[in-house]
């Protein structure tokens, strides 16, 4: 069965840093881009970050720019999110999702995530 | 940055009633990046509809998509209880996701 879980959700202190990881089983981890979404209490959903199979290539929302930085660990089939800065409106359940497609190389487009993990908690406040 | 608007912003119907789900993109943009979602409280998203009116797999057929420039739409044919769940479009110029239509029942 294909699958993603997170893991590494918790309560931080504003300013503080927290890394996410994100594991992946039932599929060839390193043939797919790699996705972290998060909803914020009683919000929508907001994309955050994209990696490409080989982290050639990453891709972030503004909001978290500068302060996440996607990872990906192909042996391990590992996603990462560290996340520094931490404020009180990262507050969200974080989830990792998988790219429809395999990669395909320079001139693949992301079209849709098709496999999505639960979420894990992240709660930042004092 | 294209912003995707959803309407309504909730929709309130009965189990065997038809659904419209509309997303308005702030420009025109290329149907094959357009994607719908479920969601439901403590969840997982579900993907829908990719490339505006492409069923994913094990997606129900009363599920369809349509659209192209900057109004697309989701129509649920007949409600199923299973269905009233918040909807979600999503573009892939920007990885945008539109502010969601939440279907409750009525």
């Amino acid at each position: 069965e294909v699958q993603l879980a997170e893991s590494g959700g918790g309560l931080v202190q504003p300013g503080g840093s927290l890394r996410l990881l994100c594991t992946g089983s039932g599929f060839t981890f390193s043939s797919y881009s790699m996705n972290w979404v998060r909803q914020a209490p009683g919000k929508g959903l907001e994309w955050l970050a994209y990696i490409t199979p080989s982290s050639s290539t990453m891709y972030y929302a503004d909001s978290v720019k500068g302060r996440f930085t996607i990872s990906r660990e192909n042996v391990r089939n590992s996603l990462y999110l560290q996340m520094n800065s931490l404020r009180d409106e990262d507050t969200a359940v974080y989830y990792c999702a998988r790219d429809l497609l395999r990669y395909t190389g320079s001139y693949y487009r992301s079209n849709a995530f098709d496999v999505w993990g639960q979420g894990t908690m992240v709660t930042v406040s004092s | 940055e294209i912003v995707l608007t959803q309407s309504p912003g909730t929709l309130s119907l009965s189990p065997g009633e038809r659904a419209t789900l509309s997303c308005r993109a702030s420009q025109s943009v290329d149907s094959n990046y357009l994607a719908w979602y479920q969601h439901k409280p403590g969840q997982a998203p579900r993907l829908l509809i990719y490339g505006a009116s492409s069923r994913a797999t094990g997606i129900p057929d009363r599920f369809s998509g349509s659209g192209s420039g900057t109004d697309f739409t989701l129509t649920i044919s007949r409600l199923e209880p299973e269905d009233f769940a918040v909807y979600y479009c999503q573009h892939f110029s920007g990885y945008t996701f539109g502010q969601g239509t939440k279907l409750e029942i009525k």
